[in-house]
């Protein structure tokens, strides 16, 4: 069964780096999108994704983050300069057009770690 | 502006018991409502959807637009239901809204 794949599982960072996570969604999909778990809280939107733009994003998608499809099979967030409160778990998602409508496909999570 | 709630942070039950995961939504138009569960070592997953009116894993939930609520049910909870479960909240699929989760633990 086709999954969402997100690399790298785990990353330790210092401030102020640049960080970019990456994620190969279900490869018949056309809809992309980044969550993301600060420990113990919800999952929180960040920024959706369809027809190589932006569809939507929260608050919290600043101009430190951006999104990019590069090649047509990764799906890559980026986060310019890291700051202690970026530290979560980061979640792709995709979503198609066809079995059951509006479902979210999950990767398991990249999770950052800023020191 | 549109919050989900879920009241309890853990739910534990003993096996064969009923249970019911409350989930309550504030939201000016008509809402799709989804729960998601996540087993343990397990990604997120869609457990059901409110506009198919589907029952898995022998649970259901019902929209009710009065009280506001989307609370999910299970006659007889069993010990592989244990896990983190989530109601979510999408007006047009392009931003879903989750809640904090409950953990549910069903006992043997």
């Amino acid at each position: 069964e086709p999954e969402v794949t997100q690399t790298p599982s785990h990353q330790v960072t210092q401030m102020g780096q640049e960080v970019i996570l990456r994620c190969v969604p279900i490869s018949n999909h056309l809809y992309f999108y980044w969550y993301r778990q600060i420990l113990g809280q919800k999952v929180e939107f960040l920024v959706s994704f369809y027809n190589n733009e932006i569809s939507e994003k929260s608050e919290i998608f600043d101009d430190q983050f951006s999104v990019e499809r590069p090649d047509g099979s990764n799906f890559t967030l980026k986060i310019r300069s890291t700051k202690l409160e970026d530290s979560a778990m980061y979640f792709c998602a995709s979503r198609g057009t066809s079995g059951r409508y509006g479902e979210l496909f999950f990767g398991e999570g990249s999770r950052l770690t800023v020191l | 502006a549109q919050r989900v709630t879920q009241p309890e942070k853990l739910l534990s039950v003993f096996k064969g018991a009923p249970v019911e995961l409350k989930c309550n939504y504030s939201y000016s138009g008509s809402p799709e409502l989804f729960w998601y569960v996540q087993y343990s070592r397990q990604r997120l997953q869609l457990l059901l959807r409110h506009i198919s009116r589907e029952s898995i894993k022998g649970f259901t939930a019902d929209l009710n637009k009065g009280e506001t609520s989307f609370h999910l049910k299970k006659p007889f909870a069993q010990e592989e239901d244990s896990a983190m479960y989530y109601c979510a909240l999408s007006r047009n699929f392009n931003k879903f809204y989750f809640g904090s989760g409950t953990k549910l633990n069903v006992k043997p």
